[in-house]
């Protein structure tokens, strides 16, 4: 079974500075690896995904994020906070062979980023 | 890029009503999903359809059907909404490898 774990359920930062999500997966085969926003009243936007290529993942708006493997971490990055980064993120695994949930898609509980003027 | 449509942003049923909420895709995707989304739980998948007329159950499938009657279309139906069913619905379409595209969502408040 896979399980994604992402460690703070708010994240607040100022403006201009870095930003760190932190997800945490469990998986009995190579994953896939994935990173959504989500603004306000909007659906899921992809940010970013890993498919056992580079460990390191860039993606859109400035977010990158590094698969290691020896941590099961996938944690979401960006040097520089933007008022508009302001969103829920979720991480999200992707593992079919290993039936997590019918879509083979599991999702963490999501991250609130919360970026202050 | 795919777009995946769902036709209400917002609706309020009362306790009982037969919901029907819509899906509609634009890329000739075989596989969609139907997901609700509730604070703290993340996303949960109720149900997916991988072609016409197929369907399977998620993990929340109580208390739903699905119809998909033509490719382009999912629709997810609360056959008699309950208030434990107001939540954010997510529709979703999945074509290439691994490619996701989900639509806006619909806010369903059930009184």
């Amino acid at each position: 079974a896979q399980s994604v774990t992402q460690l703070d359920s708010h994240v607040s930062v100022s403006e201009g500075t870095p930003v760190l999500l932190r997800c945490n997966y469990s998986s009995s085969y190579s994953p896939s690896l994935f990173w959504y926003v989500q603004h306000p009243n909007k659906g899921l936007q992809l940010l970013l995904k890993y498919t056992s290529a580079a460990t390191l993942v860039k993606g859109i708006n400035g977010f990158e994020a590094e698969f290691k493997k020896s941590e099961t971490s996938f944690h979401l990055t960006k040097p520089s906070a933007h008022m508009s980064d302001a969103a829920e993120y979720f991480c999200v695994v992707s593992d079919r062979d290993s039936g997590g949930g019918a879509d083979g898609l599991t999702f963490g509980k999501g991250t609130h980023l919360i970026i202050q003027p | 890029d795919v777009k995946v449509t769902q036709s209400s942003r917002y609706l309020v049923k009362r306790t009982g009503e037969k919901v029907f909420l819509e899906c509609v895709q634009d890329m000739d995707h075989e596989n969609m999903f139907w997901y609700r989304q509730d604070p703290g739980l993340g996303l949960r998948l109720i149900y997916f359809s991988y072609d016409v007329k197929m369907k399977e159950k998620g993990d929340i499938p109580e208390g739903y059907s699905v119809s998909r009657e033509k490719k382009e279309r999912f629709s997810l139906i609360l056959e008699s909404a309950s208030t434990n069913q107001t939540s954010m619905y997510l529709c979703a379409s999945r074509g290439g490898l691994n490619g996701y595209t989900f639509g806006s969502g619909t806010r369903l408040t059930v009184v």
